[in-house]
């Protein structure tokens, strides 16, 4: 069975532009969270969505924002791109989001 | 979810057992205790969670004290590739849609 497959692994973006980041997760999972990781605060929740619908949201400001396809495929965005939001963007899957939470590689994103 | 304690770092011996800590004394009765482990730059790893017995898999051993206050994640012989940061969550059962908690976790730093 496939991993969680992140894409692409890495981005470099300038301040204020926008970013689109993409989740494949393992099949039959419909749950898809969300996790920025940076070397100050470690990993943190994002959001996360269950059959096309946000459960539950992070404590992060409304640039960060994400949907699930009904394929279970999951997007995230991040617009007008601060210095900040360079990180580690890990995307996990889970057959409900109870489960075990599966990760992928990750995205690492640089914002100059 | 419960808090939980690891020691900053660790260092095991190659072929040695490693049992690394974690003190989750405010653990509640339906939360689990899981186990991740993160090498250098990658995703996450699952290895193992349990709710009040001992468990195995091919990766570790997990043992719970009978209080659930504290547990031991025992890696039974340490291999250069187990260097990496372990993680200790704890989650309550019906968690579907809340994220993973991720404390600071345990840098073990396997010597040949």
């Amino acid at each position: 069975k496939a991993g969680v497959t992140q894409t692409p692994r890495y981005l470099i973006k300038t301040r204020g532009q926008q970013v689109t980041l993409s989740c494949s997760p393992i099949s039959g999972h419909r749950s898809v969270s969300w996790y920025q990781q940076t070397p100050g605060q470690g990993l943190q929740f994002l959001f996360e969505y269950f059959s096309e619908t946000q459960r539950n949201k992070g404590n992060f400001p409304g640039r960060f924002s994400g949907r699930q396809f009904s394929n279970s495929r999951s997007e995230m965005n991040v617009s007008t791109l601060e210095l900040g939001d360079s990180a580690l963007y890990l995307c996990a899957s889970s057959l409900t989001g109870a489960n075990i939470q599966y990760f992928g590689a990750g995205t690492r994103l640089s914002v100059l | 979810d419960a808090k939980t304690t690891q020691p900053t770092s660790m260092d095991c011996a190659e072929g040695r057992a490693a049992n690394l800590p974690c003190n989750h004394s405010t653990i509640s009765g339906n939360e689990y205790v899981y186990w991740y482990r993160q090498i250098h730059s990658q995703g996450p790893q699952y290895i193992i969670h349990g709710l009040k017995n001992n468990e195995t898999n091919e990766m570790a051993s997990l043992i719970i004290t009978e209080d659930r206050k504290s547990s031991t994640l025992i890696l039974p012989h340490a291999t250069l590739r187990d260097t990496a940061v372990y993680y200790c969550i704890v989650r309550n059962s019906g968690g579907g849609a809340d994220g993973l908690t991720f404390g600071k976790g345990t840098h073990l730093i396997i010597q040949p």
